[in-house]
């Protein structure tokens, strides 16, 4: 399958900074990419639809101006987490998606586990 | 009524039974759908995708697809204990903001020794 990576794969900081989680599709261009958060036992939860030279699209209960996403190329997107806490402690993870057609899959990066002190 | 559901489990079976993972969703324009499987801390690994009505085999697992009844199903044969992991069945469907996967909760999957 595609290959889509993330950087860094963990990170710690303190709280009051920002953090920035990039994600790169590797051997193919992507459009579109996604990014979802997912908290310990419990399942994916989309924050945003990335695309590539246009504003991201936000899930409903998703802060924009606290979560900030930048898709300046075909191949990579970035989320900013503007002045991190505790409670944004958790799992994020970036997908990217092909299409052909109308038919399309999409594939996801290894996630970036963020723990904020 | 979730747009995807799956039974969160657990789902325990011996080593090498048959594991039956079942998923139904709620938009009949959905047009694709996926299988996959998540390892404890890691992220979701693509192991299957539908588009058509019917049975698709890949190795040791097969999807299932039945859109008259929008249910989605994955086999796993001769289940081994490295198949421990939670199955994710995500819904493609281009109703939503030109179209997103919608994920189910997950089913987890123990495969006893």
């Amino acid at each position: 399958g595609a290959v889509v990576s993330q950087h860094p794969s963990w990170v710690i900081c303190k709280s009051g900074t920002s953090v920035k989680i990039e994600c790169r599709s590797l051997d193919f261009q992507a459009t579109t990419m996604f990014w979802y958060r997912q908290f310990p036992k419990q399942s994916l939860m989309l924050m945003a639809t990335s695309n590539e030279g246009s504003k991201a699209t936000y899930e409903q209960g998703v802060e924009k101006d606290k979560f900030l996403i930048n898709h300046a190329s075909l191949t990579l997107s970035t989320l900013t987490v503007t002045s991190a806490h505790p409670e944004d402690s958790s799992f994020y993870i970036c997908s990217a998606r092909i299409a052909s057609g109308t038919q399309e899959t999409q594939y996801f990066g290894p996630g970036t586990r963020l723990l904020v002190l | 009524q979730k747009e995807v559901e799956q039974n969160s489990g657990p789902l325990s079976v011996p080593e090498g039974a048959i594991a039956s993972l079942n998923c139904t969703y709620s938009d009949r324009g959905s047009q694709s759908f996926f299988w996959y499987r998540q390892y404890s801390g890691k992220s979701p690994e693509l192991i299957m995708f539908i588009y058509s009505n019917g049975d698709k085999e890949d190795g040791r697992f097969t999807a299932q697809l039945n859109k008259a009844s929008q249910y989605v199903s994955l086999l796993i044969r001769d289940s081994q204990p490295s198949d421990s992991a939670t199955y994710l069945c995500a819904v493609f469907s281009f109703r939503n903001q030109g179209g997103k996967l919608i994920f189910g909760q997950g089913t987890e999957l123990s495969v006893k020794p």
